[in-house]
């Protein structure tokens, strides 16, 4: 197995524009997670699905952020308009065995957004 | 008061020492992972336990549900063990929590 695909691995932006990170989980989990790090915060969860629909977004930090998963196998991360103070490093993660964040997670890569 | 503290924040090494990073929470959990992040930023699962101890090669996790505390254990210290290691709980409702990191740098 690939492990948790995410992408793009580094995305620069200009401050307006809308932003998609793209995450592909492990094959059979079915759970998947959004978190985003920073500096001044560390990691933070945004969001997590349990077989596709969205059981928590409360960490999502305003209405600019979106987060989708039409399928068992893609999830998309939106940000429209972004801003500078959105520049970070989003991971995904994926879970399986029942699902939910108790359970061993796989992180992907990382996607590092830098807002200008 | 963060609901996962770390302790210590930074740790240096010498190679071949025995470590011990220190977490507590203050929250009910379901269960506690340990995280660690290499400089490259990647993050890798290291443990996820709910009660008593796992061992994983030169990895020891630890937790005590009634004392609230988890402690990570590496033996025989390696310079490539140098990462941040990072605490999370997982909450009763399925969210996150997680610890500042420990900085560990082990030295040859």
């Amino acid at each position: 197995d690939a492990g948790v695909i995410q992408s793009p691995r580094h995305e620069v932006t200009e401050m307006g524009q809308e932003v998609t990170l793209r995450c592909k989980p492990i094959s059979g989990h079915n759970s998947l997670f959004w978190y985003r790090q920073t500096m001044m915060r560390g990691l933070e969860l945004l969001i997590y699905f349990n077989n596709n629909v969205p059981i928590d977004d409360s960490g999502m930090p305003e209405d600019r952020f979106s987060a989708k998963m039409p399928n068992a196998s893609f999830s998309t991360l939106k940000i429209q308009p972004s801003e500078p103070r959105d520049s970070a490093v989003y991971f995904c993660a994926s879970s399986g065995l029942g699902g939910g964040a108790n359970y061993g997670y796989t992180f992907g890569s990382g996607t590092r957004l830098t807002v200008v | 008061k963060n609901e996962v503290e770390q302790s210590p924040q930074n740790l240096t090494a010498q190679e071949g020492e025995f470590i011990t990073i220190n977490c507590s929470y203050s929250v009910g959990i379901s269960a506690l992972h340990w995280l660690q992040q290499h400089p490259g930023g990647g993050i890798v699962s290291l443990f996820m336990l709910s009660s008593g101890k796992k061992k994983h090669g030169r990895l020891i996790a630890t937790i005590n549900i009634q004392e609230k505390h988890s402690s990570l254990h590496i033996t025989a210290s390696h310079p490539r063990d140098s990462a941040v290691y990072i605490c999370a709980v997982g909450l009763n409702n399925n969210d996150m929590r997680f610890g500042a990191g420990t900085r560990l740098t082990v030295k040859p």
